[in-house]
């Protein structure tokens, strides 16, 4: 199954400013999303982009696909210290199994 | 509370012990996943089953072995444990229609010693 790399790893940002984190894949794809894990807890969905969509907003949060280029950023706008958290793309290659591969992690750190 | 929930949150044990996770969603999600998270923060599938039936089985030792009841609950059981097995278990749950979004537990983090 294929996997997301999220780029870069860590990320440590002042409050508001912008974070940016990227995600590469090695398939195609049928829709790839973002999840957030705070520390000791479980993932939570932010955002679905679909492969025939470009960009998409969601609140603070901007998302990017480039099925071209197999690639996806998360951007974070205005950053505040409750984003400080791990940052995870996962790619759906199948409705038919439902599975989802997930990426590494990105590790932002928000500094007051 | 609508939710995925499951228990114990914390769960330490020998080696070559048997323990099982319990997991529950009330989110009328028809299909259910339990994953691994290890040490590094990599998250790897383990199972799924839509409507009581396997639908993933990674390749998982066969110590692993699920059990789901019913489509609300899908249970972990770990027979002689390892030190390997370390890590924290969560567990998920999603539609098969749709984009497929996961809504995951709380997580169940197993220490073996």
């Amino acid at each position: 199954s294929q996997q997301g790399e999220e780029d870069p790893q860590a990320l440590s940002i002042q409050e508001g400013e912008n974070a940016t984190m990227n995600c590469s894949y090695k398939t195609s794809i049928n829709n790839l999303q973002w999840y957030r894990q705070n520390s000791g807890r479980g993932l939570v969905h932010l955002i679905l982009i679909r492969s025939n969509e470009r960009e998409k907003h969601s609140g603070r949060l901007r998302v990017t696909l480039d099925t071209s280029k197999k690639s996806s950023s998360l951007l974070i706008t205005a950053s505040r210290a409750a984003d400080t958290a791990s940052y995870f793309c996962a790619t759906a290659v199948s409705y038919g199994n439902n599975r989802l591969a997930f990426g590494k992690g990105n590790q932002v750190v928000v500094i007051p | 509370d609508t939710a995925v929930s499951q228990t114990p949150k914390y769960l330490v044990t020998q080696m070559g012990n048997d323990k099982s996770i319990k997991c529950e969603q009330n989110l009328g999600h028809d299909t259910m996943y339990w994953y691994k998270q290890d040490s590094k923060k990599f998250l790897k599938i383990m199972f799924s089953y839509n409507n009581k039936e396997l639908i993933i089985n990674e390749t998982v030792p066969n110590r692993f072995s699920p059990k789901s009841p019913d489509k609300a609950h899908l249970n972990l059981h770990i027979n002689s444990l390892e030190l390997g097995d370390s890590a924290v278990y969560f567990c998920a749950s999603g539609r098969t229609s749709g984009g497929n979004e996961q809504f995951f537990g709380p997580g169940t983090r197993l220490t073996v010693l």
